[in-house]
Order: C-alpha cells, then structure tokens, then sequence
C-alpha cells in the first residue's frame, strides 16, 4: 500500500526554467509533509516542509505547495539550475506524533540541463 | 558537529552469511532510524530506536534482522543468514527527538551487495 506516490519517475527541464516535482498522497491523517534532496552515493538531504495548516511555503528558490482536498502537493525549483540534479522524495510521517516514522515516495529523478 | 556516520559504505557478502550495518547519530541525538532502498524503489521505514530501546519496529523483516542502540556505541542493524533479496542500500537517520516534526538527519548509507 503506497500511501505516498510519486508518479513521475523523471524530469528534465532548462536551466533557468521551472522544475514542478509532484506528489500524492492517500492518508488524509498526515498533517506534515517533508521534501528530502538525495545526490548518487549519498543519504537523503532534508529540502522544505509543509504543514497542513498551511497551503505554501517558501525559501529562497524552493516553494512546496499543498492542495489538501486534492491530496497533492508540489515541489517548485525557480530558477532551477544544474547543480539542483538530483532525486527527490516527498515524505511524510506516519504514526502518533511521537515515531516520527517516515513514509516515502519513489522518488522522481531531476536533471537539469545546462 | 559531524554528521550521521555509517560503515561500513560498502559490503559484500555471500548467501547465508552474516551482515552488521553500524551507525553512530549525530552528536546530542538519541533516536536514530533505519531504512532501507531496494533499487529503483523509495526509502522504506524499518526500525526506530532509542538508547536501549526499540520503539517501533514495524517494518522489520519477522525473521533473519535484528536491530539494537545500546547505551554505548553505535546502532547496529545485523542480518543473519543474508539472501541476494537483501541486496539494498540501507540509510539510518537520527535526530534530536521522537517528534514527527523534529527533523531526521540521513548517513550516507550502506550498500549491501549478496553474492
């Protein structure tokens, strides 16, 4: 039972232009949502998060949306550039409040094109 | 402050034999977390511990793994008897408290290849 989706499993976009990474979600309980940043050979890398009190949240260049009727939320690169190369997972937690057990997506694979 | 350390990076073994996977947490962190990635998949929860306890070890395998946080040393993720379906790479994380906000710091991984 995937409880998070990401269905996309690749994206290539320019530099300079949008990256809009997209993400599912089945548990409406999940009331937190994390992006996590993962280089080849390396542990995943904490990006931004959401709560679901919120419907944006923004730092710098990184802005997740969250659509909680929808049970979407998207991560936007602008301007995206070649070092933003990487795979993404959303994530949230699962569980009490006190587990803080992730549950990841399958992730989706950015390249970014010079 | 160095961050979560694992090792070793790499690991090779043959069917049947034994693996450790150990992780040190982060300095002033007490709850550390396994996960595990098979390929092309995300990261799939195992294990959540805290210093001699285990508190939820939901998405453990019922038989062959095993994990522990003992008062001193790393965390060790230990797979007896290892079948080539165990081949992944294995990222513990730890963080400063159990809460689902409190953000998990991730290790470079294991990766674990079965022959």
């Amino acid at each position: 039972d995937q409880q998070v989706k990401q269905n996309s499993p690749s994206l290539s976009v320019q530099e300079g232009r949008i990256s809009i990474l997209n993400c599912d979600y089945t548990n409406s309980m999940f009331d937190y949502f994390l992006w996590y940043k993962k280089y080849p050979a390396e542990g995943p890398t904490f990006l931004i998060s959401i709560s679901s009190i919120k419907d944006k949240n923004e730092d710098g260049r990184f802005t997740v949306f969250l659509n909680k009727s929808a049970k979407h939320l998207s991560l936007h690169i602008v301007p995206s550039q070649p070092g933003d190369s990487a795979v993404y997972f959303c994530a949230a937690p699962h569980g009490s409040s006190n587990t803080g057990k992730l549950i990841f997506g399958q992730g989706t694979t950015l390249q970014v094109k010079p | 402050n160095a961050g979560v350390m694992q090792n070793p990076r790499h690991l090779v073994r043959r069917r049947g034999q034994e693996a450790r996977l150990r992780c040190s947490p982060m300095k002033g962190h007490s709850h550390v977390y396994w996960y595990r990635q098979l390929p092309e998949e995300g990261l799939k929860f195992m294990v959540y511990l805290q210093k001699e306890n285990i508190i939820d070890e939901s998405g453990m395998p019922k038989e062959r793994f095993s994990a522990e946080f003992p008062k001193e040393g790393p965390s060790i993720l230990r797979i007896q008897q290892v079948v080539r379906g165990d081949s992944a790479a294995y990222f513990c994380a730890s963080s400063q408290s159990g809460s689902s906000y409190n953000e998990q710091f991730f290790g470079p991984g294991t990766r674990l290849t079965v022959l």
